[in-house]
């Protein structure tokens, strides 16, 4: 059963650049099928698909985040990223990273989520 | 851009109640909708994908059904802990989004 770990920061400065790491365990981050994504939650308030990528490449991210965003894989590691560069106070949120199952165009695996607060 | 709409935003009920949850979109997905259940400190969980499936190993009280705008999550019979926040979730053209959720609590 695959399973999903994040890990980074918890505490990030203002303009700085949030960088959250995902380790997949019991799978191979290669395997087709799936794509490799970033879902937040800011306190209080609702989930946001922030982007995703697949094995083979070609990220996709949220519009209203392109531009400060970016999503890789480290396959070696079995391992996908998040950066988040100048980040503000209205980026603190639980940060999941997830497996969507393309077949049912749903996250089918959830990590537990990474608390990451934008604050001097 | 895909816009989400559900209701009712929260929604106080019984145990035994049958309850119903409603997502809404500004487009045609084809389908392509799932439900979530999210509980605070947790992660999300997958109930119901392409709009009717239920996700192995979810109890058969839960079910989904919908067209190409108007989608329901059904619980039929509430249970302590189906009390929760309930989100649907689209896809459509490579994009992902959520709608903004329905808070289930105990009346």
């Amino acid at each position: 059963q695959v399973q999903l770990q994040e890990s980074g920061p918890g505490l990030v400065k203002p303009s700085q650049t949030l960088s959250l790491s995902c380790t997949v365990s019991g799978g191979s981050i290669s395997t087709g099928g799936y794509y490799w994504s970033w879902v937040r939650q800011h306190p209080e308030k609702g989930l946001e698909f922030i982007g995703y990528v697949h094995y083979t490449g070609n990220p996709h991210y949220n519009p209203s985040l392109t531009s400060r965003v970016s999503i890789s894989l480290d396959k070696s590691a079995n391992q996908f990223s998040l950066s988040l560069t100048s980040v503000t106070a209205a980026d603190t949120a639980m940060y999941f990273c997830a497996r969507v199952r393309l077949v049912r165009g749903a996250v089918d695996t959830w990590g537990q989520g990474t608390m990451v607060t934008v604050s001097s | 851009d895909i816009q989400m709409t559900q209701s009712p935003s929260t929604l106080s009920a019984s145990l035994g109640d049958r309850v119903t949850i409603t997502c809404r979109a500004s487009q045609g997905l084809s389908g392509w909708l799932a439900w979530y259940q999210h509980k605070p400190g947790r992660a999300p969980k997958l109930l119901i994908y392409k709009t009717s499936h239920l996700e192995t190993g979810v109890p058969s009280r839960f079910s989904g059904s919908g067209s190409e705008t108007d989608f329901t999550l059904t619980i039929s019979s509430l249970q302590p802990e189906d009390f929760a926040t309930y989100y649907c979730q689209y896809y459509n053209d490579f994009s992902y989004g959520f709608g903004p959720g329905a808070k289930l609590e105990i009346k």
